[in-house]
């Protein structure tokens, strides 16, 4: 079946720093769905990616869909405290069964 | 308006005791999702409605694990014969429409029921 990896499992960074975090696929995904969960909390929608090769930015987040379609990445520039968190990918069935990564703990040192 | 909601927020239950646990959708959405975290997991999915019908129950871990959706607003999510092994929080999340997902249709998740089962 579909298995959705994540890597780094942890992360710490330093306020002011960028990082990324990345997800891979065993197989070609429909779509990918990025989540935040705050320690304690549940999670919270960002964004999702559709179309092969996709870029979608918020902010100081930037979200990419491989070409293939099997991976994506996250990247966060000038890292703050609020971006404290777990962030999840997941990738999505056409009804929208989601299949999440183990996930990336994020920890922001001021 | 009112998001997903779910009761109660957290549960402690002795081993071998049953448990329900109750989501509130969002009023009018379609679609709805059960899923169960570990800790330092990502959520796992149990099962799928759409409406009252139960399309996928396909990650419901055992027989012991009932979920049903009769009037396709209110969901409850029953453990019989609880396990230490069910200790997790369980997810609910709804979308507003069923059938194939679209690029503004995302899935809201509800706080969650923190389950301990001792």
């Amino acid at each position: 079946g579909q298995q959705v990896m994540q890597i780094p499992q942890y992360q710490h960074v330093q306020e002011g720093e960028d990082f990324t975090t990345y997800c891979n696929s065993s197989t070609t995904l429909s779509n990918i769905q990025w989540y935040k969960q705050r320690p304690g909390g549940h999670p919270v929608f960002l964004i999702q990616l559709v179309k092969s090769g996709e870029v979608k930015k918020q902010k100081r987040l930037t979200f990419q869909f491989g070409e293939a379609k099997k991976n994506s990445s996250l990247h966060i520039t000038a890292t703050q405290t609020t971006d404290v968190g777990t962030y999840f990918c997941a990738g999505a069935v056409p009804w929208g069964k989601l299949q999440f990564g183990a996930g990336t703990q994020v920890v922001v040192t001021p | 308006g009112a998001g997903v909601s779910q009761s109660p927020r957290y549960k402690v239950a002795k081993r071998g005791q049953d448990v329900a646990l109750r989501c509130d959708p969002i009023s009018g959405h379609v679609s709805l999702f059960w899923y169960q975290q570990a800790l330092g997991q990502g959520p796992e999915f149990l099962t799928y409605f759409q409406n009252e019908a139960q399309l996928d129950k396909s990650g419901l871990p055992s027989d012991r694990f009932f979920a049903e959706r009769p009037e396709g607003s209110v969901s409850t999510l029953k453990i019989q014969r609880t396990q230490q092994e069910d200790s997790a929080v369980y997810l609910c999340a709804s979308r507003r429409r069923g059938g194939a997902i679209s690029d503004t249709d995302t899935q809201y998740f509800g706080p969650g029921t923190r389950l301990t089962v001792l």
